[in-house]
């Protein structure tokens, strides 16, 4: 959805190193989403919040930190203390029951 | 909770050929139901969505899906496929009571050859 952009798509960190992907949007909606994606697997819920300076841990939050200071934003760290973090991360917004997804960023760790 | 189960993990077909995408879901409460496509290295397109109304729902592409609650599956079809359609499909349901929450399937692989 060209409302909403990640960056950057490739992304490729040290073991050890914090990392923040980026997450933003123009649709003006309140709730907004990230989306962990490993191959043959579907999306998992990592946090959501749905509104400013609120959110909620999702699935598989540990290792993950987000923060939502503005509507707009939404932007999530991989601390060192994910254990795993090569994988293909996709960030979301709801407008009434439906998801509208970014492009998504993948991140590699070395 | 919800679950959904999507049992084919790759359908090869042939151009030109109809193909049915299987999804069963399981559910306590009553669920809205997408499907999405994801073409490689990039993120989710909306299909389709069964919401209420009609079971027989249009979506893009001409792709479409049949909701049956009594056997909980929403498979997604097409009726002639083309090679642009090779991707992969995630099947997804959401609480009608409490709707923040999209259960994914592990999705399938559409692979169309000439």
């Amino acid at each position: 959805d060209g409302g909403i952009t990640q960056s950057p798509k490739y992304l490729f960190r040290k073991e050890g190193q914090n990392v923040t992907l980026s997450c933003e949007q123009n649709l003006n909606h309140d709730a907004m989403y990230w989306y962990r994606q490993d191959p043959g697997q579907g999306l998992r819920l990592i946090y959501y919040s749905q509104i400013v300076n609120d959110f909620q841990k999702g699935d598989i939050a540990e290792g993950y930190s987000v923060s939502r200071e503005k509507k707009e934003s939404f932007p999530l760290t991989v601390t060192s203390a994910q254990k795993n973090p090569t994988a293909f991360y996709l960030c979301a917004v709801q407008r009434n029951n439906e998801q509208f997804f970014g492009p998504g960023t993948r991140l590699t760790v070395l | 909770a919800q679950s959904v189960t999507q049992l084919d993990s790759q359908v090869p077909v042939f151009e030109e050929a109809p193909v049915e995408l299987r999804c069963n879901y399981s559910s306590s409460v009553s669920v809205y139901l997408f499907w999405y496509v994801q073409y490689p290295n990039q993120g989710l397109q909306l299909l389709l969505k069964y919401l209420s109304g009609s079971t027989l729902v249009k979506g893009i592409n001409g792709f479409e899906a049949e909701f049956n609650k009594s056997q909980t599956s929403f498979h997604l079809r097409k009726p002639s496929v083309h090679i642009s359609d090779t991707a992969e499909y995630f099947c997804a349901v959401i609480r009608m009571d409490s709707s923040y929450k999209l259960i994914f399937g592990s999705g399938t692989r559409l692979l169309v050859r000439p």
